[in-house]
């Protein structure tokens, strides 16, 4: 299940189930989302995008699916693995604007064996 | 694919003294590049963009004089953390952006993690 408090909300995950990892985004005028993979000591690495054109975009058992709705943006992981096992960060970017890439808080995926 | 390289990969050095951390676009040209820090179970916080052969633009909060941003080249820049403290121990990330590449996609560096005794 998911928790929050001091430490990164956490999602614990059975290996073979699949993972939603859920994301609020801050400005209705971006247009571009990314969602990355970080594990520990190591940099950002780029899982999938999608634009705001788009509700929904499918990867190598990963889909991203955006709602401009209500700002909400999710990463749903098929038959997730051990590797899986990291922290997972939604970004939101306005392209029309100064380009940059604002980050979200971040979720801990913990793959249970 | 793009890889960029950051150096060191970690560096401990005592308070008062300066550190510079390098970024490297390996196999392509970034006319642009980020600079990072990240705090321990917190998300990377933007300090600032560099643009090569201009001056960095800082976000609101970062010291300028403090962080200082060098981009000479278009493989290069440099975050040099000036008269450090223990409070400026964090992990340090840099990213680029491709010229002529989609506008929104950013590569990572692996980061640099500072201890400042």
């Amino acid at each position: 299940g998911e928790s929050v408090g001091l430490h990164l909300p956490t999602l614990s995950v059975q290996e073979g189930d699949n993972s939603i990892i859920n994301c609020a985004y801050s400005n209705s005028a971006s247009d571009y989302f990314i969602w990355y993979k970080q594990e520990s000591g190591k940099g950002p690495q780029f899982i999938i995008d999608i634009r705001s054109n788009m509700d929904k975009r499918q990867g190598q058992r990963v889909t991203v699916l955006l709602n401009k709705t209500v700002k909400h943006l999710s990463l749903q992981i098929a038959a997730t693995q051990p590797g899986d096992s990291a922290v997972y960060f939604c970004a939101e970017n306005f392209s029309g604007g100064y380009q940059k890439v604002t980050f979200g808080t971040g979720t801990k995926l913990q793959v249970i064996p | 694919g793009a890889v960029v390289s950051q150096h060191p990969s970690w560096v401990i050095c005592k308070s008062g003294t300066s550190v510079k951390i390098e970024c490297r676009s390996l196999d392509f040209q970034a006319t642009t590049m980020f600079w990072y820090r990240q705090f321990p179970k917190q998300s990377l916080m933007l300090m600032a963009t560099s643009n090569e052969g201009s001056k960095a633009t800082y976000e609101q909060g970062v010291e300028k004089d403090k962080f200082l941003i060098n981009h000479a080249s278009l493989t290069l820049s440099t975050l040099t953390v000036t008269s450090a403290h223990p409070e400026d121990s964090s992990f340090y990330i840099c990213s680029a952006r491709e010229a002529g590449g989609y506008q929104e996609t950013q590569y990572f560096g692996p980061g640099t993690r500072l201890l400042v005794l």
